[in-house]
């Protein structure tokens, strides 16, 4: 079946460090990948996505680019700031799915940013 | 605001006691999603709507699990004769019926379930 491996936290960085946040899929179609984001307090988010492979999916200078090879969908930042310091989950939608746009999960990935 | 909104957002209740959520979806979206959250885990999905029509369930909903949408807008997630286990964050989304089968789905802030 559907399902996304994430990498697990806590992750904890200074400001300004590089971020990478690992995940891969096992899907039996085509799916569309994306990444929600959930703040303290908040709902989640949708911060990118990418539906077909070789797309690269970004937002806030957050990327991830869909790898139908490697089965992956890695977000990476450059640069991140206190403001990013949320959970992060990775996420596949399977085209022919039987629920159109049901969501498979990972687990999360808590990011932590210190100023 | 025209987000996706859940009503409660907190809930304790003593275990046996039935409990009902709503969610009230963004007003243009057809299609309506519960999914169920406990800690240190992603969102699991448990039913999807069509309109009033209740297209999937999944194994996680239980027979004391139900969940209704009777005019295509608000839906209600009833849970009866709650368990401990059932403590967890019920979340709500909606998507847009589009040509596009992937598109983006909004969730509400959702519904934190005690069961104490």
């Amino acid at each position: 079946g559907d399902s996304v491996t994430q990498m697990e936290g806590p992750v904890t960085l200074s400001e300004e460090a590089c971020l990478t946040i690992n995940c891969t899929y096992t899907a039996t179609g085509y799916p569309s990948l994306f990444w929600y984001v959930q703040y303290p307090g908040e709902g989640l988010q949708l911060l990118l996505k990418a539906t077909k492979a070789d797309d690269k999916g970004s937002n806030k200078g957050f990327e991830a680019t869909y790898r139908k090879e490697t089965t992956s969908f890695h977000l990476e930042k450059g640069s991140v700031q206190v403001s990013d310091s949320a959970v992060y989950f990775c996420a596949l939608s399977e085209a022919g799915g039987s629920t159109l746009g049901r969501l498979y999960f990972g687990r999360g990935t808590q990011l932590t940013v210190w100023p | 605001d025209t987000g996706v909104s859940q009503d409660p957002r907190h809930k304790i209740t003593k275990r046996g006691q039935n409990v009902t959520f709503r969610c009230d979806p963004i007003s243009e979206h057809n299609r309506l999603y519960w999914y169920r959250q406990t800690l240190g885990q992603g969102p699991e999905f448990l039913t999807y709507f069509q309109n009033e029509a209740q297209l999937e369930k999944s194994r996680l909903l239980s027979d004391r699990f139900s969940a209704e949408r009777p005019k295509g807008s608000f839906s209600t997630l009833e849970i009866q004769r709650t368990e401990q286990g059932d403590s967890a964050m019920y979340l709500c989304a909606s998507s847009p019926r589009t040509a596009i089968l992937n598109t983006e789905a909004f969730f509400g802030q959702g519904t934190r379930l005690t069961v104490v």
